[in-house]
């Protein structure tokens, strides 16, 4: 199947720092991706859709400046934790699509910020 | 509204009995649906789809779901569990025709007792 990229795996940052997570589609194109959240022992919950060459589309509730979602081009979207803070270290997965062939998922990220 | 409903946060079985994960929804038009497994730490990885082909869908790991209209259910089973099959398993449903956004289930904990 299709391979999605995600990098880091883990990152642990200081509390007013930013943070670059970077989501990329190996061999394939994708238009859109999507960025997840998930708290442990919970589902993922989307953040944001992210689409090549136009603003990304947020959830209800995700603060757009201070998750800023780039997806420059077709293969990568990435995701930068502004000013990060203690609440929002949690697990952040990126997805693309193929058609109708499911989401292919990136290995995720863990984030926590000190 | 669309929605996916997992009964059961935990599920344990012995191993070699059969897994049962069971993942209802709700949609007032035809649906894509999903079983998707994730390890801790990880991201999610697809183990089957199903996308208004065959009703009986088989996947990777011994898996397969049945797509059940009437009783608008995508149940995943494995007839005899092994112990790489701990982990948390997600069902999720899409719609073609809504931005390929994905909606998922909160998730069910698969414990395999030696």
């Amino acid at each position: 199947g299709a391979v999605v990229s995600q990098h880091p795996s883990w990152v642990i940052c200081k509390s007013g720092t930013s943070v670059k997570i970077e989501c990329r589609s190996l061999d394939f194109q994708a238009t859109t991706m999507f960025w997840y959240r998930q708290f442990p022992k919970q589902s993922l919950m989307l953040m944001a859709t992210s689409n090549e060459g136009s603003k990304a589309t947020y959830e209800q509730g995700v603060e757009k400046d201070k998750f800023l979602i780039n997806h420059a081009s077709l293969t990568l979207s990435t995701l930068t934790v502004t000013s990060a803070h203690p609440e929002d270290s949690s697990f952040y997965i990126c997805s693309a699509r193929t058609g109708t062939s499911g989401a292919f998922f990136g290995q995720g990220t863990r984030l926590t910020v000190v | 509204a669309q929605s996916v409903t997992q009964l059961g946060s935990h599920v344990s079985v012995s191993e070699g009995a059969l897994v049962l994960l069971r993942c209802n929804y709700s949609s007032s038009v035809p649906p894509y649906l999903f079983w998707y497994v994730q390890y801790p730490n990880q991201g999610l990885q697809l183990l089957l789809k199903y996308t208004s082909a065959a009703t009986l869908v088989k996947g990777i790991n011994g898996f397969e779901a049945e797509f059940k209209k009437s009783e608008t259910s995508f149940h995943l089973t494995k007839p005899s569990a092994h112990m790489s099959d701990a982990a948390e398993y997600f069902c999720a449903v899409s719609f073609p025709n809504t931005g390929n956004q994905f909606y998922f289930g909160t998730g069910t904990s698969l414990t395999v007792i030696p």
